[in-house]
């Protein structure tokens, strides 16, 4: 089975300074990889995806993530933090795909970004 | 914007009780899932539904099921609620095409006493 992780519970960086969330992945075959974020007492909302292409990933809100097949990893990045950007965020790979279009996504244990001011 | 709507924020239900979870979504998305998400464990995929009618098992089914008499809807049940269900109840949608993002509602925090 497909499985992503994220071995950091926390990350703490100051506003104004790039940050770094990480994700790993173990697949077979090609991944479908995912970044999303969820703030406090929402959903998930959807930031960006990797599935084939360009290595680095442009998504929403400033936020870029860089595939990288040797290390398989899937960090996710932003030049310059925003006290708004706290919240928790997940990686996510697909598992699965079957001929009628379902796939399901199996999401990491998330990491809490805090962005001091 | 895609739009999922979960009838409740929040819900506090007693041991024993049945409990239904509801969720409706505005796109015409054939692809519905229920996921669980607890500390520490992320999100947990309890059931999917690819289609009106069809219905699959996901990571942790046990003591849950599902309805999917509508394309737009999809009930979450407990069919005898226990206290180790306290949980955020997440519902998203899909479109089938490859590499669609799931679009989420904003959740329902169950407890169980």
């Amino acid at each position: 089975a497909q499985s992503v992780a994220q071995p950091e519970d926390q990350v703490n960086v100051a506003e104004g300074n790039p940050l770094t969330v990480k994700c790993t992945y173990s697949v077979s075959g090609n991944p479908y990889l995912f970044w999303y974020v969820q703030y406090p007492n929402r959903g998930l909302q959807f930031l960006l995806k990797y599935i084939t292409g360009d290595n680095l990933v442009k998504g929403s809100y400033g936020f870029e993530a860089e595939f990288n097949k040797s290390q398989t990893s899937f960090h996710l990045k932003k030049p310059s933090a925003l006290v708004s950007d706290s919240a928790l965020y997940f990686c996510a790979v697909r598992d699965g795909w079957m001929n009628t279009g379902f796939q399901k996504l199996v999401f990491g244990t998330g990491t809490r970004l805090l962005v001091s001011p | 914007d895609v739009k999922v709507t979960q009838s409740s924020r929040y819900l506090v239900k007693r041991t024993g009780e049945k409990v239904f979870l509801e969720c409706v979504q505005d796109m015409d998305h054939e692809n519905m899932f229920w996921y669980r998400q607890d500390p520490g464990l992320g999100l947990r995929l309890i059931y999917f539904s690819y289609d009106v009618k069809m219905k699959e098992k996901g990571d942790i089914p046990e003591g849950y099921s599902v309805s999917r008499e509508k394309k737009e809807r999809f009930s979450l049940i407990l069919e005898s609620a226990s206290t180790n269900q306290t949980s955020m109840y997440l519902c998203a949608s899909s479109s089938p095409l490859r590499g669609a993002p799931l679009h989420f509602g904003n959740g329902t925090r169950l407890t169980v006493t």
